[in-house]
């Protein structure tokens, strides 16, 4: 049973780094093929996508965030992670992960807010 | 950035309508492309995948089409629990993008 949970911490000041962490179960990076992405969702918009990490350690990113992105993994205890520096009120969101495959991104955390304000 | 038109922004629906929701292409994305239902609160749920295939668990009242670069998914006898936004994503080129959504009303 495939399975990601984020983490995080809910609120941060303008101008903070964001940490992020997708905790999964039932499957695993080090996998030919695999992938774990960020996606994010501002209240009542749509969805986008922030960065992708594959098993070869492959690294991705949305250019629209500039430099501040950075993921990576630990493959030991099935985590990936997303850093955001910079943070900014318009970086308020839902932030999922999700597993992506060969039919795109089958499963889904149930998402962490985050909140953006001083 | 290749960029997904989805159409219509809303719909006002009535249950048993037969629903289409359209993602245009701005360029070939192939067959990589996603559709997925979402409900208030809750994550997004892969409905298609590849343009075309069902995923595990979701009705056959469910499907996707594909004709050059515009894609579809049609709802058919819309169910009181299909009522939900609907979003598509196109997972060929990086950076992945999303349609803006279609949010499905009842009348």
């Amino acid at each position: 049973q495939v399975t990601l949970k984020e983490s995080g911490p809910g609120i941060l000041q303008p101008s903070q780094t964001l940490s992020l962490t997708c905790s999964f179960s039932g499957f695993s990076l080090t996998t030919y093929g695999m992938c774990v992405g960020w996606i994010r969702q501002s209240s009542g918009k749509g969805l986008e996508w922030l960065t992708n990490i594959w098993w070869n350690d492959d690294k991705y990113y949305n250019p629209s965030l500039k430099n501040r992105l950075t993921i990576s993994k630990d493959t030991s205890n099935n985590q990936a992670f997303l850093k955001i520096t910079n943070m900014d009120t318009a970086d308020t969101a839902t932030y999922y992960c999700a597993r992506r495959n060969y039919g795109g991104y089958d499963y889904w955390g149930q998402g962490v807010m985050v909140t953006v304000s001083s | 950035d290749i960029q997904m038109t989805q159409s219509p922004s809303s719909m006002s629906v009535s249950l048993g309508d037969t629903v289409t929701i359209t993602c245009r292409a701005s360029q070939d994305v192939g067959i990589y492309v996603n559709w997925f239902q979402q409900t208030p609160g809750k994550s997004p749920r892969r409905m298609i995948h590849r343009a075309t295939n069902l995923a595990d668990g979701v009705p056959s009242r469910f499907s996707g089409r594909r004709s050059g670069s515009d894609y579809s998914l049609t709802i058919s006898s819309l169910e009181s629990e299909d009522v939900a936004d609907y979003h598509c994503l196109q997972y060929d080129e990086y950076p992945y993008t999303f349609g803006a959504g279609t949010k499905l009303e009842l009348k």
